[in-house]
């Protein structure tokens, strides 16, 4: 497997453009989520979906954050208007459904840098 | 809420040595994963080794071993015969057991930034 692939690995924007990020789970796996590195706030969740289904959205910043997932194989996160602040490394990430009392490992893609300007 | 501490910013070891990456979390929960990242510069995010916490033996994978103190609350990622490819920011990760709908939240601890010397 090709593992989570997201694009573009590089994005740079000017403030107050859309930017669009993509991202396809590994194959199989139900459960997909986006996650956000800075240097000040570290790894954060966003939003995660389960089957496409959004399921927590508690982390997605504002109103200007949206994320979709139109089929099994494909997400998107949005952020319309950006702004300089939402300069970060976007992740992310796929995983299996829980079993039970059990969990399966979350795998990561390589990330996408945004620099807005 | 869960945290995770990780008190060392920083460290270093020269190549064919042993270091520990400490790790603290703080957790109500009786059934959780700890997992440990590695992120090389490359930025990307890989799976080192997984934990379970109802499992008292301590995970294991190649070089890479913890030392899983349930009752301090403790998760220490042991290197083994440290390489060169090892340099690395390393985060220790907490998740809680899904069960009973649980969000599927990996929160992560601030990293450690290793360090192999030739």
């Amino acid at each position: 497997d090709a593992g989570v692939i997201q694009s573009p690995r590089h994005e740079v924007t000017e403030m107050g453009q859309e930017v669009t990020l993509r991202c396809k789970p590994i194959s199989g796996h139900d459960y997909l989520f986006w996650y956000r590195q800075t240097m000040m706030r570290g790894l954060e969740l966003l939003i995660y979906f389960n089957n496409n289904v959004p399921i927590d959205d508690s982390g997605m910043p504002e109103d200007r954050f949206s994320a979709k997932m139109p089929n099994a194989s494909f997400s998107t996160l949005k952020i319309q208007p950006s702004e300089p602040r939402d300069s970060a490394v976007y992740f992310c990430a796929s995983s299996l459904a829980p079993s039970g009392l059990h969990t399966d490992t979350q795998y990561f893609g390589p990330g996408t840098r945004l620099t807005v300007l | 809420a869960q945290t995770v501490t990780q008190s060392q910013p920083e460290m270093s070891v020269q190549e064919a040595e042993t270091v520990t990456l400490s790790c603290t979390y703080d957790t109500s929960e009786s059934n959780y994963y700890l997992f440990w990242y590695k992120q090389p510069p490359s930025r990307q995010m890989i799976l080192v080794i997984r934990q379970e916490a109802y499992k008292q033996q301590n995970a294991t994978e190649n070089r890479f071993s913890v030392n899983f103190q349930k009752a301090a609350k403790s998760f220490s990622l042991k290197i083994s015969d440290s390489q060169l490819g090892d340099t690395a920011m390393y985060f220790c990760a907490f998740m809680r057991s899904p069960y009973g709908g649980a969000t599927n939240k990996l929160i992560f601890g601030t990293g450690t930034l290793l360090a192999v010397q030739p």
